[in-house]
């Protein structure tokens, strides 16, 4: 069963602070996709990255997908309580299954004002 | 233009009753998706569907549950016989094709089995 593992779990930060989202799997994806989820809503995407090693920056957001394509991290600078939110990355074509995404186990992000 | 809608937004349930949820994807979107959702986790497939067809059932987590979708359109997911861990919230996602992964939510249905 592919497996994609979010670190940390849970995160309460200040207003200002700045922090890493790391997401895991032994194996290896054709797509990492970052996606936002707010209470009472279905999650949003905010980026796809494809290439191993790539970077894509989001305003104040960095995602860098690894060199092997079986991780991914999430960076946020000077976060803001607007950040908030529920951060699940998804493993797209594992297998070569290219219709499936792989959902990750989800970073709960709280951010004090 | 429009999103993609779910119905009913919320459904409480007893135990041992059938349930129908209700899936609008976006006008065009030929992929449908079905994911489970348990508090605070993350998403669990259940079911893909390319046009009317579900190439993928494989998530589906047992015989009490089953999908169609028809014309293209709007999918509807059947719970039967309703147990307690059947408790989540139900997410619809719609995407075009060949774009794999752009997968756009609906605000899903939760569900509560008494």
């Amino acid at each position: 069963t592919q497996l994609l593992e979010q670190s940390p779990q849970f995160l309460s930060i200040q207003e200002g602070e700045n922090l890493t989202v790391y997401c895991n799997s032994s194996s290896v994806f054709s797509s990492l996709q970052w996606y936002r989820q707010e209470p009472g809503e279905g999650p949003v995407l905010l980026v796809t990255v494809v290439t191993g090693g790539e970077v894509k920056k989001l305003k104040r957001l960095t995602f860098q997908f690894g060199d092997a394509r079986k991780d991914s991290s999430l960076h946020i600078t000077a976060a803001q309580p607007g950040d908030t939110g529920l951060y699940l990355c998804a493993g797209g074509g594992p297998g070569g299954a290219t219709n499936k995404l792989i959902f990750g186990t989800g970073t709960l992000l709280a951010v004090q004002p | 233009g429009a999103g993609v809608s779910q119905s009913p937004s919320n459904k409480v349930t007893e135990k041992g009753k059938d349930v129908e949820l209700r899936c609008d994807p976006i006008s065009g979107h030929t992929a449908l998706y079905w994911y489970r959702q348990r508090l605070g986790q993350g998403l669990e497939f259940l079911i893909y569907f390319q046009g009317n067809s579900a190439p993928d059932k494989s998530g589906l987590p047992s015989d009490r549950f089953s999908a169609e979708r028809t014309g293209e359109s709007v999918s509807t997911l059947t719970i039967q016989r309703t147990q307690q861990e059947d408790s989540a919230v139900y997410l619809c996602a719609s995407s075009q094709t060949p774009r794999f992964g752009e997968q756009y939510f609906g605000p899903g249905t939760r569900l509560t089995v008494t």
